[in-house]
């Protein structure tokens, strides 16, 4: 089915170790999008790519660092994890970043740091 | 700051009973606004969204919104529940922002989230 793809979906890291997320959409959406997901405090904008070839921070992108590696893909990377990023992650893709479109989702990675 | 308010974290409602639930957002200038479901364990699916015209708006699974941009909130509505319906129910809003080349709608907001459970 067409839509968007992430991996893993369940990961468990001790603290200081490094990962990365990988989110892939074949709609041929122009922009994509990472969010965090946590309890009473509905989804955070970490990072976006309005387009191939350009990042810009969210809410809250201390931590992160991602890469839009093609139209299709858009990875996150948490490069020394901390228990404060325990949280369900969701990838996000749009038609474009601006106009009248809604998101389409992923189905989310389930990060534990301990 | 602009930002999207729920009103209530949790709704409990029996069974084939009508809900509201509601969302509020920020800002007065013009929006796009959205209503999403998340089952557990799942990602977001869009139940409805209003980008103009007519401010009743009706979704899947027998949803419906009514966008009120004097009070600025868009309320979701469904007449009669199910077990089925049990679900995180997410409001969203794509503010305006202005550029150099006119008005463009950026990313969306998110609300807190407001979790639906029937009972039997």
């Amino acid at each position: 089915n067409a839509g968007v793809t992430q991996t893993p979906k369940f990961q468990v890291l001790k603290t200081g170790q490094s990962m990365t997320l990988q989110c892939a959409q074949d709609m041929n959406h122009n922009s994509m999008y990472w969010y965090r997901q946590d309890p009473g405090m509905g989804l955070r904008l970490i990072y976006y790519s309005a387009s191939e070839g350009t990042t810009d921070k969210g809410e809250v992108p201390n931590g992160y660092n991602v890469s839009r590696l093609n139209k299709r893909e858009f990875s996150l990377r948490l490069e020394s994890a901390a228990p404060s990023q325990t949280s369900v992650y969701f990838c996000a893709s749009s038609e474009a970043h601006v106009g009248a479109y809604g998101y389409t989702f992923g189905s989310g990675t389930r990060l534990t740091v301990v | 700051a602009q930002s999207v308010t729920q009103l209530d974290s949790q709704v409990p409602v029996f069974e084939e009973a009508p809900v509201e639930l509601r969302c509020n957002y920020s800002s007065s200038v013009s929006v796009y606004l959205f209503w999403y479901v998340q089952y557990p364990n799942q990602g977001l699916q869009l139940l409805l969204k209003y980008l103009s015209g007519s401010t009743l708006v009706k979704g899947i699974n027998g949803f419906e919104a009514e966008f009120n941009k004097s009070q600025t909130s868009f309320h979701l509505r469904k007449p009669s529940v199910h077990i089925s319906d049990t679900a995180e129910y997410f409001c969203a809003v794509r503010f305006t922002t202005l550029n150099a080349g006119g008005t463009s709608y950026g990313k969306l907001t998110f609300g807190q989230g407001t979790i639906l459970t029937v009972h039997p």
